[in-house]
């Protein structure tokens, strides 16, 4: 079955350490996006990549860094500078070129605490 | 920028009630319209979308008209089940440094009591 996964789906932090977010896709999918979701609140984009080795910061990228190594990876790092990293992350993916229409396929998210 | 308005949730209905959820945006040019759902604990699925005015976009027996005269796309269903409680996200896309991206509401949560 493609889709994709994150892991892990509960994640705890001490404050001050960086950490990884896994996100991976077998839908063949060029673009990909990093997602923060906050309690009553709508979806912010924090990084999106529509290639391998190329990505661009969205809304609120402080604090969070990526990379895009292979097409089906997108891993999203957390750092330290990030003063309030305690959220739902959600992974997404999408076919580019589709002109107007930008159907996302989303991973099951993961939670992150910060301790 | 374009962005998109949703009814404050939660909202709270009987099973097999009418459902409607609102959202309206504002948008330069003909942006594509999205519902997603996401339920307790999970990511998003879509649910509907619709590409241009006076489209219908349909799904699982909801249903949503882009309406551009009111530049909206509200949601409705008309006998709601305990299994739709979730919250339900409008969405649009914006052409954003040469890419469309996905414009979100803040999501309504809908409670479905039995």
């Amino acid at each position: 079955d493609g889709g994709i996964t994150q892991s892990p789906k509960y994640l705890f932090r001490k404050e001050g350490q960086n950490v990884t977010l896994s996100c991976e896709q077998n839908l063949n999918h060029d673009a990909m996006y990093w997602y923060r979701q906050d309690p009553g609140q709508g979806l912010r984009l924090i990084y999106y990549s529509q290639i391998v080795n190329d990505f661009q910061k969205g809304d609120i990228a402080e604090g969070y860094s990526v990379s895009r190594e292979k097409k089906e990876s997108f891993p999203l790092t957390v750092t330290s500078a990030q003063k309030n990293p305690t959220a739902f992350y959600l992974c997404a993916s999408s076919i580019p070129g589709q002109g107007n229409y930008n159907e996302q396929f989303f991973g099951p998210g993961t939670r992150l605490t910060v301790l | 920028g374009n962005s998109v308005t949703q009814m404050e949730g939660p909202v709270t209905l009987s099973e097999e009630a009418f459902l409607t959820i609102n959202c309206t945006y504002t948008a330069t040019g003909y942006p594509s319209l999205f519902w997603y759902v996401q339920y307790p604990g999970e990511g998003l699925q879509l649910l509907l979308k619709a590409t241009k005015a006076d489209d219908k976009g349909s799904n699982k027996g909801f249903e949503a008209t882009y309406r551009k005269e009111t530049t909206s796309f509200h949601l409705e269903k008309g006998s709601v089940q305990v299994s739709d409680s979730a919250v339900y996200f409008c969405a649009l896309t914006e052409l954003m440094d040469s890419n469309y991206q996905l414009i979100w509401g803040a999501g309504t949560k809908l409670i479905i009591k039995p």
